[in-house]
């Protein structure tokens, strides 16, 4: 597709569950983010990968959050035994660009996946 | 990265100029401005980006100051799709901190466009 696709839109959850999203990013874009969003806020950055690796995991907020990348193409976050505070808008964003040129800060988004935990 | 500061909430009536302002008196010399929005239930869009130049794409103006410090954000012609929270982000395009990536979002100014 032209944009990057998230599934689901909505999840709802029981605390203690498991969850997946999955974002479908842009076509070729070798860079990808997950943010979080919580309700009257700005995005959060969680994980970027390049490529197949992520290159900078240092938003993840604990070890209950874990996320793949492992063709270089379709990235899945997981989030293990969710607490309530797990609840937000996760957004996926994917670049063209590496890190050596202004546009590797033009992200396009999706319209990320709601998350309650209840 | 440097701190951005923008006003919460602002108006705007449909068919005039919306001009949205941001204050980042700490930029450092290889730091971009960013700007992003983000429509109710949408996720963020970007909008255009400069270094000190003014810059102008099919959606908006960037005007920054000479000193760098600030910069304003122009819709011309405002119309209510335009309602939004628009984002300031200040953000070197190389990484100082080996593959740091993350962009810092603040709160972002409100805007509300009226018939």
């Amino acid at each position: 597709g032209a944009g990057v696709s998230q599934t689901p839109s909505n999840k709802v959850t029981e605390k203690g569950k498991y969850v997946e999203l999955r974002c479908d990013p842009i076509s070729g874009h070798t860079a990808l983010y997950w943010y979080r969003q919580s309700l009257g806020q700005g995005p959060e950055f969680l994980i970027y990968f390049q490529g197949t690796g992520a290159a900078d995991d240092s938003g993840l907020p604990n070890d209950r959050f874990f996320a793949v990348r492992p063709e270089g193409s379709v990235s899945t976050l997981k989030i293990q035994r969710t607490e309530r505070g797990d609840s937000a808008v996760y957004l996926c964003a994917s670049s063209a660009h590496g890190g050596e040129t202004s546009g590797a800060n033009v992200l396009t988004f999706g319209a990320g996946s709601r998350l309650t935990v209840l | 990265d440097a701190k951005t500061t923008q006003p919460t909430s602002m108006d705007c009536a449909e068919g005039r100029a919306a001009n949205l302002p941001c204050n980042h008196s700490t930029i450092s010399g290889n730091e971009y401005v960013y700007w992003y929005r983000q429509i109710h239930s949408q996720g963020p869009q970007y909008i255009i980006h400069g270094l000190k130049n003014n810059e102008t794409n099919e959606m908006a103006s960037l005007i920054i100051t000479e000193d760098r410090k600030s910069s304003t954000l122009i819709l011309p012609h405002a119309t209510l799709r335009d309602t939004a929270v628009y984002y300031c982000i200040v953000r070197a395009h190389f990484s100082n901190a080996g593959n740091n990536r993350k962009l810092i979002w603040g709160l972002g100014t409100s805007l509300a466009v009226n018939p």
